[in-house]
């Protein structure tokens, strides 16, 4: 069945340090992929998305790439702010609905 | 404002008790769904409904039960709150399943 595995956290990271969320995925085809932000306390919101392979999506500084050939969805970002600290999760789209990893805690420090 | 709201925004319920959990979204989507989010286990999906008048069980439905009479509304019933449902309830909507999902901003469940 479909599936998707994060690396487990917290990350914690400086300020400007660089980002790598890894994400991969087990599917039926080529789902499409996503990567959900979830604040303290609130719900979770759409970070980027990709639809099929070699899609790369973007927003907010952040980035994730459709790599069918490693069945990988890793989130990167540049330079990260403090403001960044959060839960991040990924999914796939399977059949009738999504299918969640258990989210990575990014923590950043000034 | 478009969006999804959920109601109460906490409850704290005594065990035995009957709840329900409102949602209500705006945007007109056609599917929507119920998860529970437990510190370690991620988001793991209640019950779904991929358009009015249908409803469908997801990973851990035991306990739990939804409706869907119209487009907009989709509450959760749990008829004889455990202890064991203590948790964040999610509300979701997407304009067909498998689609982007949004979020309600949640509703934390307590029950003792």
């Amino acid at each position: 069945g479909n599936s998707v595995t994060q690396m487990e956290g917290p990350v914690t990271l400086s300020e400007e340090a660089f980002l790598t969320i890894n994400c991969t995925y087990t599917a039926t085809g080529y789902p499409s992929l996503f990567w959900y932000v979830q604040y303290p306390g609130e719900g979770l919101q759409l970070l980027l998305k990709a639809t099929k392979a070699d899609d790369k999506g973007s927003n907010k500084g952040f980035e994730a790439t459709y790599r069918k050939e490693t069945t990988s969805f890793h989130l990167e970002k540049g330079s990260v702010q403090v403001s960044d600290s959060a839960v991040y999760f990924c999914a796939l789209a399977g059949f009738q609905k999504l299918v969640f990893g258990t989210g990575t805690r990014l923590l950043v420090s000034p | 404002i478009a969006g999804i709201t959920q109601a109460p925004t906490s409850q704290i319920l005594a065990a035995g008790r009957r709840m329900t959990l409102r949602c209500t979204q705006d945007m007109r989507h056609n599917a929507m769904y119920w998860y529970r989010q437990d510190l370690g286990l991620g988001l793991r999906l209640i019950h779904y409904s991929n358009t009015a008048g249908t409803t469908g069980k997801g990973e851990v439905p035991d306990g739990y039960s939804v409706s869907r009479a119209n487009t907009d509304d989709f509450p959760l019933t749990l008829a004889s709150a455990v202890p064991s449902q203590t948790s964040v309830y999610f509300c979701a909507s997407s304009w067909t399943s498998g689609n982007e999902q949004f979020f309600g901003p949640g509703t934390r469940l307590t029950v003792l």
